[in-house]
Order: C-alpha cells, then sequence, then structure tokens
C-alpha cells in the first residue's frame, strides 16, 4: 500500500520553462490537494479536487493549474515557472472533506527555479 | 480572521521534558484543531485532533488542550524523546473555511539526548 506518491522527487527549472507534478493515491480518496511549503510559512493550498474530473482554487492559485481526469491521479502544471515559485510541493488526499477526515500526505516535491 | 498563529518557531527540549506548542485563532466557525508531524523529507502526518465541544484529548504521551473561550489550543508532549525531534503544525478548519485547512506556520522541535 504505497499511499501517496509524488514524482518526481527533485526539479530544477528555468525561469519561462514549464512542467508538471504528478500525485497519484491508492487509498480511493475522493479528495486531493496540492500545497506548497514555505519556510515559516506553514502550508498553502494551492487547488484542490473534490472528485475525479472537478478542481477548485486554494489560497494561492496564481500561475498553477490542475487536473482530475482520473480519480487516483491528480496533476498540477507550471506553464511558465517563476523564481517565486520555488517551493516543496506536497499532494494530499482525504476520503471526504469532512473536518475530521485526516489528510494523507505524499513525501514531496522540492522544485528550484533559476 | 481565517489565520492561525502558531509558536514558538522553534523550540529545544531535554529529553524526559515537557514540550509544549501553542496555537491561536480568529474564526469562531472553526470546529476541528487537528495536529500534524512533520519529519525531514517527508509530508506531514496527523498526530493529534480535538474537537471544540472537549477540553482535553489524550493520546499516549501527546495531549491536546483546548480553550474555546480564549480561542487557543496546544500540544503538549510528555516525557519528550530524541525521537519526537520534528516539525508540527497546527491546524484548524471548519464551515469558515469551507472546510479546508488553515495552517499554522509550524514549530520546529529538538530533543536534546
Amino acid at each position: 500500500n504505497a499511499g501517496v506518491t509524488q514524482t518526481p522527487k527533485f526539479r530544477v527549472l528555468k525561469t519561462g520553462q514549464s512542467m508538471t507534478l504528478l500525485c497519484a493515491q491508492d487509498m480511493n480518496h475522493e479528495y486531493m490537494y496540492w500545497y506548497r511549503q514555505d519556510p515559516g510559512m506553514g502550508l498553502r493550498l494551492i487547488h484542490y479536487s473534490v472528485g475525479e474530473g472537478t478542481t477548485a482554487k486554494g489560497e494561492v492559485p496564481d500561475g498553477y493549474n490542475v487536473s482530475r481526469l482520473k480519480k487516483q491521479n491528480f496533476l498540477l502544471g507550471l506553464e511558465s515557472a517563476a523564481p517565486s515559485q520555488t517551493s516543496v510541493y506536497f499532494c494530499a488526499s482525504g476520503r471526504s472533506g469532512q473536518s475530521n477526515q485526516p489528510q494523507h500526505f505524499g513525501d514531496g516535491t522540492r522544485l528550484s527555479i533559476l | 480572521q481565517q489565520q492561525v498563529k502558531q509558536s514558538p518557531q522553534s523550540l529545544i527540549v531535554q529529553k524526559g521534558g515537557i514540550s509544549i506548542i501553542n496555537c491561536a485563532y480568529e474564526n469562531t466557525a472553526f470546529d476541528y484543531f487537528p495536529w500534524y508531524q512533520q519529519f525531514p523529507g517527508k509530508g506531514p502526518a496527523l498526530l493529534i485532533a480535538i474537537r471544540p465541544d472537549v477540553s482535553e484529548k489524550k493520546e499516549g504521551r501527546f495531549t491536546i488542550s483546548f480553550n474555546k473561550s480564549a480561542k487557543q489550543f496546544s500540544l503538549h508532549i510528555m516525557d519528550s524523546q530524541p525521537g519526537d525531534s520534528a516539525t508540527y503544525f497546527c491546524a484548524a478548519s471548519g464551515p469558515g473555511s469551507n472546510y479546508q485547512l488553515i495552517w499554522g506556520a509550524g514549530t520546529k522541535l529538538i530533543i536534546k539526548p
């Protein structure tokens, strides 16, 4: 049981390049989330999905796009990377959106934009 | 009104001591207050959580104390061990945040042997 798997684990991009981060979960969870983690700022929600084919904006969605074509996968795209997007990106999944449902996290993607 | 303020930013405790991390929230519509533990190179993992209808919840060496009137909650780690060294995040969610977790900034805890 792998839980939540994120690929790649590390990536260095040049300003203006594009890339896609992949998140896969094998727990049949409905909800999936993308966060970014920056020093001293905790986790900030970028986008989330409440089910296959749905997406919604979080707290910091600008510069990112997402897709949830399959229930088990949630993709985060950077169309034109900027240095301000240097961060650690975490994907999480949850059985539902109810407050008492824990979120299960992957181990993160460390992204540097030069 | 959506903020969750966490303190201290970092904490050093001797082995066997009590570690205390505090959080304060503003939105009275929050109804779920979890603590997550994160080890280096890993994602956060749920440690313990509380709802506002109780003032305390204990799981092993970990206890959440909740003060609804003060809008504060804290994590106490009793008999702290080197293996507890990690970053701890408090969070809050509820109708006021569309059930999305609002996270504190994190506390890096170091337990000295």
